[in-house]
């Protein structure tokens, strides 16, 4: 049962356009939730978070949006760049006893072509 | 080095031998967690270490899987009687505390099973 979802397999823009990467989720114990990115042959690096107490969240050219009532995130990348091309990871978290345990989404491979 | 550090890279057994695969968490970090990917999919936790002891097990798929971090710094994940199944990239990360920090990941060990 996945408990975070990533829909889209793969997404393909053109650079300088926006990217959105979507999320859905189904357990609504999730309070915190993350997006990883990762290149071939290296570890997921942490992107950007958001905690279930705000709506948006805003680092740079990425932005994440929270709709807890659809429990549905996206990550949005504007203007985006041919290296933003790799695949981007969702995933959640529960406060409390097990705030360390991270469920992931299966990932959206993006690829930006110059 | 700065980072999250596992080896080997890559490992290539046969099916039925024991394995141990390496991770070098980054330096102060109390927290560390092991992640296993399979193709496909996204990382699926495994255990955690808070310090010396494992703080949550949970994740581990049946009793030939076992880690030890015995001096709070370095863990290996130990395999025994490997199966094909078993074949997937380990992923090791850890964090400052294992609160709501964010985890960062080593590049992983591709482990294949033939």
């Amino acid at each position: 049962d996945q408990q975070v979802k990533q829909n889209s397999p793969s997404l393909s823009v053109q650079e300088g356009r926006i990217s959105i990467l979507n999320c859905d989720y189904t357990n609504s114990m999730f309070d915190y939730f993350l997006w990883y990115k990762k290149y071939p042959a290296e570890g997921p690096t942490f992107l950007i978070s958001i905690s279930s107490i705000k709506d948006k969240n805003e680092d740079g050219r990425f932005t994440v949006f929270l709709n807890k009532s659809a429990k549905h995130l996206s990550l949005h990348i504007v203007p985006s760049q041919p290296g933003d091309s790799a695949v981007y990871f969702c995933a959640a978290r529960i406060s409390g006893g097990s705030n360390y345990k991270l469920t992931f989404g299966k990932g959206t491979l993006l690829t930006v072509n110059p | 080095g700065a980072g999250v550090s596992q080896t080997p890279s890559n490992k290539v057994t046969e099916k039925g031998k024991y394995v141990e695969l390496r991770c070098d968490p980054i330096s102060g970090h109390t927290a560390l967690y092991w992640y296993r990917q399979s193709l496909g999919q996204g990382p699926e936790f495994l255990i955690y270490f808070q310090g010396t002891g494992a703080a949550d097990d949970s994740g581990l798929p049946n009793d030939r899987f076992f880690a030890v971090r015995p001096e709070g710094s370095v863990s290996t994940l130990k395999i025994q009687r490997t199966e094909r199944g078993d074949s997937a990239v380990y992923l090791c990360a850890s964090s400052l505390t294992g609160g709501p920090t964010e985890a960062f990941f080593g590049q992983g060990t591709r482990l294949t099973v033939v």
